[in-house]
């Protein structure tokens, strides 16, 4: 089975535009979060999709937004980038088990996106 | 809200030393607790989990128990090697309602001498 990827895996925008981050999910997952982690620090959580609606969110402004497909990939966009969205930025996939959240998120290697 | 609580690194040991990461949250449900591993350039990878009170949860030699009365989950490992120098994450994901994802500590970087 394929694991988590996410693409690109670096780049580079300047303050006020929009970026595009995209993730393929693992095989058989149908649940997909992401997570900002600035440097040295741990990952922040975003947002979580589920059946392509999104069922959570963490404290992050209207500009951070997503979607999921039918086949389960996902988009995270941010819109008016600020220098402090410099971070790497990280998808998880998972299936949720009969108890919700105690089965394992799979990580892809996230994009390293630099604002200047 | 939730939050979890780890030693600050870095953490630098001699190799076949005993190990310890001390990891405290706090949470308004029951959570299930996890330590994550980060290896330079890579994502996280799940080291072990524990869902319930008392549970320990081991993989590759590391352990740590669920500890409710101190809500604690502390790594450890009895000998550790240089393949385990990486940034190590507790984590904990709430069942109380809502998918509110994982909340991470800050990550505790692991060198290990040889």
């Amino acid at each position: 089975e394929t694991g988590v990827t996410q693409s690109p895996t670096h780049l580079i925008k300047t303050r006020g535009q929009q970026v595009t981050l995209r993730c393929s999910s693992q095989s058989g997952h149908n649940t997909v979060s992401w997570y900002q982690q600035a440097l040295g620090q741990g990952p922040q959580f975003i947002f979580q999709y589920y059946r392509e609606e999104e069922n959570g969110r963490g404290n992050f402004p209207p500009r951070f937004s997503g979607l999921q497909f039918p086949n389960y990939s996902s988009e995270l966009n941010v819109n008016a980038l600020e220098l402090d969205d410099s971070a790497l930025y990280l998808c998880a996939s998972s299936f949720p088990g009969a108890r919700g959240y105690d089965t394992e998120a799979f990580f892809g290697q996230g994009t390293r996106l630099t604002v200047v | 809200g939730d939050s979890v609580t780890q030693m600050e690194g870095p953490v630098t040991l001699s190799e076949e030393a005993f190990l310890t990461i001390n990891c405290t949250y706090t949470a308004t449900g029951y959570p299930s607790l996890f330590w994550y591993v980060q290896y330079p350039g890579e994502g996280l990878q799940l080291l072990l989990k524990a869902t319930k009170a008392d549970d320990k949860g081991s993989n590759k030699g590391f352990e740590a128990t669920y500890r409710k009365e101190t809500t604690s989950f502390h790594l450890e490992k009895g000998s550790v090697q240089v393949s385990d120098s990486a940034v190590y994450f507790c984590a904990l994901s709430d069942r109380g309602g809502g998918a509110d994802g994982l909340t991470f500590g800050k990550g505790t970087h692991l060198i290990i001498q040889p």
